[in-house]
């Protein structure tokens, strides 16, 4: 079976540090991985990563895949109180027609 | 810029009622979804449809029925709702098979 599986489940950092999210799978024909952000409401999209190695960046955030390890990271660097929310990592199982398999997701929550 | 719109966000419902949540999405996608989140258990897909005139059960199909009424349209019913449909439910769509999910904002439905 399909899997996804984020750790740690939830992270308390202060404002300024750095965080990094885990995300591992287990997807037959695994054709890429996805990051969302959920605050109070949807998750909103983050990255695609279909290639090992190469690192997506937006802003603070930034993610990379490793496709012989199976996993990815999510990066946040300085972070600010703006960035608590729950980050899901998924994955289009096998024999997708579009649908995702998500992991359970990381509470991040930054203090002041 | 609506995208996924879902009807209603909020609803309270007796054992054994019956109600359909109303998805529409205005950006010409293919695909629609409905998952529902609940607590611990992360997004699981309850069914979805790849295209118009087209729909599929996903993880949790049981005690639900779905409609794609058109190309816009996709509406998830409850016909005798029970306490374990107690989530917040999401409709998403996508352009195609390795596109991402747009998400709308949630239904809260609560069943006493």
């Amino acid at each position: 079976e399909d899997k996804v599986v984020q750790s740690p489940l939830s992270l308390v950092v202060h404002e300024g540090d750095t965080v990094t999210l885990n995300c591992s799978y287990e997807v037959t024909n695994f054709r890429s991985l996805l990051w969302y952000k959920q605050e109070k409401k949807a998750p909103t999209f983050l990255f695609m990563l279909t290639s090992s190695g190469i690192e997506k960046k937006s802003g603070r955030l930034s993610s990379i895949l490793d496709k012989k390890e199976l996993f990815s990271i999510l990066n946040i660097t300085a972070t600010q109180t703006g960035d608590s929310a729950v980050y899901l990592c998924a994955a289009p199982p096998r024999g997708s027609q579009g649908n995702l398999i998500f992991g359970k997701g990381t509470k991040l929550s930054v203090k002041p | 810029n609506a995208g996924v719109t879902q009807t209603p966000k909020f609803q309270v419902l007796k054992t054994g009622q019956s109600m359909t949540l109303q998805c529409a999405q205005d950006m010409n996608h293919n695909s629609m979804y409905w998952y529902r989140q609940d607590p611990g258990m992360g997004l699981r897909l309850i069914y979805y449809s790849a295209s118009e005139g087209t729909t599929d059960k996903g993880e949790v199909p049981n005690g639900y029925n779905v409609s794609r009424l058109n190309k816009r349209e996709f509406s998830l019913r409850l016909e005798s709702a029970a306490p374990s449909q107690t989530s917040v439910y999401f409709c998403a769509s996508s352009a195609n098979r390795d596109s991402r999910l747009f998400f709308g904002e949630g239904s809260r439905l609560t069943v006493l």
